[in-house]
């Protein structure tokens, strides 16, 4: 058990449609990550918070939003949802906000768009 | 334009066997390696980190090793394990914080 938590697990709904992925990050971690993991493009990286504020983006689509709240846990929300937006979504999480901390994935978010 | 590139995509061998598998990058500018296991429906698992000084790296039966002149980094399994079974996935971070992920190696390991 990584002691990440994500919720929900299982998610089905409809193009369109917006939803909201939460990400608890283990207990005295102040870095939270948000990665994409879809069949054609494997794992990518979406967004850093450390510590309630943004740290770094990579490849997150303008219809997606990340925040981390002040008890340090993270929510991204997905918009005008696609079919092509079917993937896991993973959170992780590390101590500091250093690219060279080691980071503690939860079991992630299945969203299936239909 | 950056990218990681891993090999074999997959691979069979036989429990108690040895097995390398490659991460080639051209990722720049270089913060750090690292690789990860991931089983199937779960997330990934880090074994090593490495930065750019470090050239050898041990976690257990795990041994990773990095070149970053020829920007090449190898991950050893010694003595495989039916738990070994999973992907493995390489991942360089660069410009500090961000991350390009490989596409993994999948390994089976058989009794």
């Amino acid at each position: 058990d990584s002691g990440v938590t994500q919720t929900p697990k299982h998610l089905i709904t409809a193009t369109g449609q917006r939803v909201t992925l939460r990400c608890s990050p283990r207990s005295g971690d102040l870095s939270v990550y948000w990665y994409q993991q879809s069949l054609d493009q494997g794992l990518q990286f979406l967004i850093q918070y450390y510590n309630g504020e943004e740290r770094a983006k990579g490849n997150i689509l303008e219809r997606f939003s990340a925040q981390q709240f002040p008890d340090l846990h993270s929510e991204l929300n997905l918009s005008s949802l696609e079919l092509g937006d079917s993937a896991l979504y993973f959170c992780a999480s590390s101590v500091g906000g250093a690219s060279n901390q080691p980071q503690h994935f939860g079991d992630g978010t299945r969203l299936s768009i239909l | 334009k950056n990218q990681v590139e891993q090999s074999p995509q997959s691979l069979i061998i036989l429990e108690g066997k040895n097995c390398t598998l490659q991460c080639n990058y051209t990722v720049s500018p270089f913060s750090n390696l690292r690789w990860y296991k991931q089983d199937t429906g779960r997330g990934p698992v880090s074994l090593t980190i490495m930065t750019f000084s470090e050239n050898t790296k041990s976690n257990g039966r795990y041994t990773a090793t990095l070149d970053a002149d020829t920007k090449q980094s190898s991950l050893h399994i010694t003595a495989s394990q039916l738990s070994d079974s999973a992907s493995y996935i390489c991942v360089v971070s660069y410009n500090f914080n961000k991350f390009y992920f490989g596409s993994g190696t999948k390994l089976n390991v058989k009794p």
